[in-house]
């Protein structure tokens, strides 16, 4: 079973077009974080959510993690062929004595 | 300047021919973890030392072993690599376990099975 659901798992888009990624669980997670993964690299962290409700913005993206710390979201607006890439959410809950759970990943790809 | 290096970048190993994969870090990090990461997929924890204790995930492989002589170092070994462990491989380094401690990737090992 996958702790972190995230959706959708493949996404293809046009240039300028609006997108949501989720990242869903039925644990409470203590955080979470989203990273970006580019073909042949590591991922690169982008965010990490602590406060449940929490909202941040990094230019372009918007992140958000649920009020009771189940779920977040990354919203990215006027998608550019450069966002392409793997995002995997990420994220420690109380039960896995503080290793990192990954999400299956979200790979997106903006075409221009 | 890469913080978590991975040596090398691309490995090519035969079958059944035991193989080394070698992470270095200069960030002074106590704790170093090593995954695997097969296509377009999430990456998997196999094991991770915090200072000089081992801790290995149930689910992973006796195939799959760690060494980490030093601080600065963490080497995965591939006793008998079969074609299904052909996957990319990364290491990352974390201050400290838990959300206090931010975790900081490598670029990866690309291993190839033939």
């Amino acid at each position: 079973t996958q702790l972190l659901e995230q959706s959708p798992q493949f996404l293809s888009i046009q240039e300028g077009e609006n997108l949501t990624v989720y990242c869903n669980s039925s644990s409470v997670f203590s955080s979470l974080q989203w990273y970006r993964q580019e073909p042949g690299e590591g991922p690169v962290l982008l965010v990490t959510v602590v406060t449940g409700g929490e909202v941040k913005k990094l230019k372009r993206l918007t992140f958000q993690f649920g009020d009771a710390r189940k779920d977040s979201s990354l919203h990215i607006t006027a998608a550019q062929p450069g966002d392409t890439g793997l995002y995997l959410c990420a994220g420690f809950y109380s039960g896995n004595t503080g290793k990192l759970i990954f999400g299956q990943g979200t790979t997106l790809q903006v075409k221009p | 300047d890469a913080m978590v290096i991975q040596n090398p970048r691309y490995q090519v190993t035969q079958f059944g021919k035991p193989v080394t994969l070698s992470c270095s870090q200069t960030l002074n990090h106590n704790v170093m973890y090593w995954y695997q990461q097969k296509s377009s997929q999430a990456p998997k924890l196999l094991f991770h030392y915090y200072d000089k204790d081992f801790n290995n995930e149930a689910d992973t492989p006796d195939n799959f072993q760690s060494r980490r002589p030093n601080t600065s170092f963490c080497f995965l070994d591939i006793r008998s690599p079969g074609l299904g462990d052909a996957a990319m491989y990364l290491c990352a380094t974390s201050s400290r376990l838990g959300d206090s401690g931010r975790y900081t990737f490598g670029s990866g090992t690309r291993l190839t099975v033939v």
